[in-house]
């Protein structure tokens, strides 16, 4: 089974407005990424929080994590119409620096 | 951050031959995995290439189908054999840079794979 799953699954905001997608998660991990997939295309680095951190920022986006609840949030403010995309979780509860992926959320800005 | 060059975009092929899936990174990694996205899915761990050695397959794959070919540090290939349309998914290949770049994942644009 996953280890992240993620809510909502799709998500239609209007540009401008900000986007919040979480993500929660099973075992203890070392740390969370969120990755970025345009259109079916390769996935992008966005982000990476470690287990000891509870919030970090990168331009517009902004992590949480609390691993108390096993959950993770991102959010992405003032979105544009270029943030549609599907994003995704993934943690590192397994050995061999191997990743596992959440469902992820598809997002939709529209212009 | 590394640079992936992976092949073929995408393919349509026809049930029952094989396709070999190529992925070239610009410089030498020592962790490559290969992952399957079904249509509107996540990512499925298929393998992870070792260079020198056996890939290691992930619960549900076999080498059979999923043979894998690692030569050196910077290219693997994925063949997906005897095809039926339900491996019609994306295929995409990722690095780790090592260490000190924790498990930060690069990935290639994927290969879109069409099985009629």
């Amino acid at each position: 089974s996953q280890q992240g799953e993620e809510d909502p699954q799709a998500l239609s905001i209007q540009e401008g407005e900000n986007a919040t997608m979480n993500c929660s998660y099973k075992t203890s991990i070392n740390n969370l990424q969120w990755y970025r997939q345009n259109s079916g295309r390769g996935l992008v680095h966005l982000i990476l929080i470690r287990s000891n951190e509870r919030e970090k920022h990168s331009g517009r986006l902004r992590v949480t994590l609390d691993t108390s609840k096993k959950s993770s949030s991102l959010l992405i403010t003032a979105s544009r119409a270029a943030d549609t995309a599907s994003y995704f979780c993934a943690t590192d509860a397994r050995a061999g620096n191997m990743l596992t992926f959440g469902g992820g959320t598809r997002l939709m800005v529209k212009p | 951050s590394a640079v992936i060059s992976q092949k073929p975009s995408r393919d349509i092929c026809q049930r029952g031959t094989s396709l070999t899936i190529q992925c070239q990174v610009d410089s030498q990694v020592t962790m490559m995995f290969w992952y399957r996205q079904q249509p509107g899915q996540s990512l499925t761990l298929i393998a992870t290439a070792n260079q020198g050695s056996e890939a290691t397959y992930e619960s549900g794959f076999v080498i059979d189908k999923f043979p894998i070919s690692r030569p050196n540090l910077t290219f693997s290939t994925l063949t997906v054999s005897n095809m039926s349309p339900e491996d019609s998914s994306i295929y995409l290949c990722s690095v780790q840079l090592g260490k000190l770049a924790k498990n930060i994942q690069y990935f290639g644009a994927g290969t879109r794979l069409s099985v009629l």
